[in-house]
């Protein structure tokens, strides 16, 4: 069975600062990798994932990813974040065949950007 | 973006009744759809995944006879709550997965509460 480790589950940066969120994995196939993001009272959107090809993959809002097949991890990475970009984060992940299967989420990470 | 719809946002009921969680696919055909509950603190879980005119599959441990879900249609997917009890309250959340770009996008949620 699939799992997803997020490490960080509270997380209060100034504006400006950078991020680094991590997600590890267990799946012993090849994998499905996504970020979302929840601002408060929205409902989930995609900020990036990958599927296969370059492992850093760029997503929306300045945020990036990078699959690091050896260590099951996929890190979300922003050099610099803002105050908008207070929200729960989550990893989640899905077996590769065909997106026919639902996905299995970490329990994710509330970020705090303060100002 | 693709938008998905979730109906209602909040329901409170009573004990012993039943409720009905609609997921409309707004602007793509879903050929599947998901089902998801998150409790307070915790990730997604991965209820059941319904395809367009056949029975859903449920995950391990999720009552089919207690969450009835039908996919009658490409844009429509509902989950019953049959006989609700206070430990079905919950955060529910569909997921639909256009058939096209296979991307899966979210609803915005159902708050649950049974009293």
């Amino acid at each position: 069975a699939q799992s997803v480790s997020q490490h960080n589950h509270h997380v209060i940066l100034s504006e400006a600062a950078s991020l680094e969120l991590g997600c590890n994995y267990s799946y012993g196939g090849t994998v499905n990798l996504f970020w979302y993001v929840q601002y408060p009272g929205q409902h989930l959107q995609l900020l990036l994932k990958y599927f296969s090809g370059d492992p850093l993959v760029k997503g929306i809002k300045g945020f990036e990813a990078e699959f690091i097949k050896s260590k099951f991890s996929f890190n979300l990475r922003k050099p610099s974040v803002q105050w908008s970009d207070t929200a729960e984060y989550f990893c989640a992940v899905r077996n590769s065949g065909g997106g026919a299967d639902g996905l299995t989420f970490g329990k994710g990470t509330h970020l705090i950007i303060q100002p | 973006g693709a938008v998905v719809s979730q109906h209602p946002s909040r329901v409170i009921c009573k004990s012993g009744t039943s409720v009905k969680i609609e997921c409309r696919s707004l602007d793509f055909q879903a050929t599947t759809m998901f089902w998801y509950r998150q409790f307070p603190k915790q990730s997604l879980m991965l209820m059941a995944t319904s395809n367009e005119g056949s029975k859903a599959t449920y995950e391990q441990g999720v009552e089919k006879d207690k969450f009835l879900i039908n996919h009658a249609s490409l844009t429509l997917s509902t989950l019953t709550v049959t006989s609700a009890h206070p430990e079905d309250s919950s955060f529910y959340i569909c997921s639909a997965r256009d058939g096209v770009t296979t991307e899966a996008f979210f609803g915005q949620g159902t708050r649950l509460t049974v009293v």
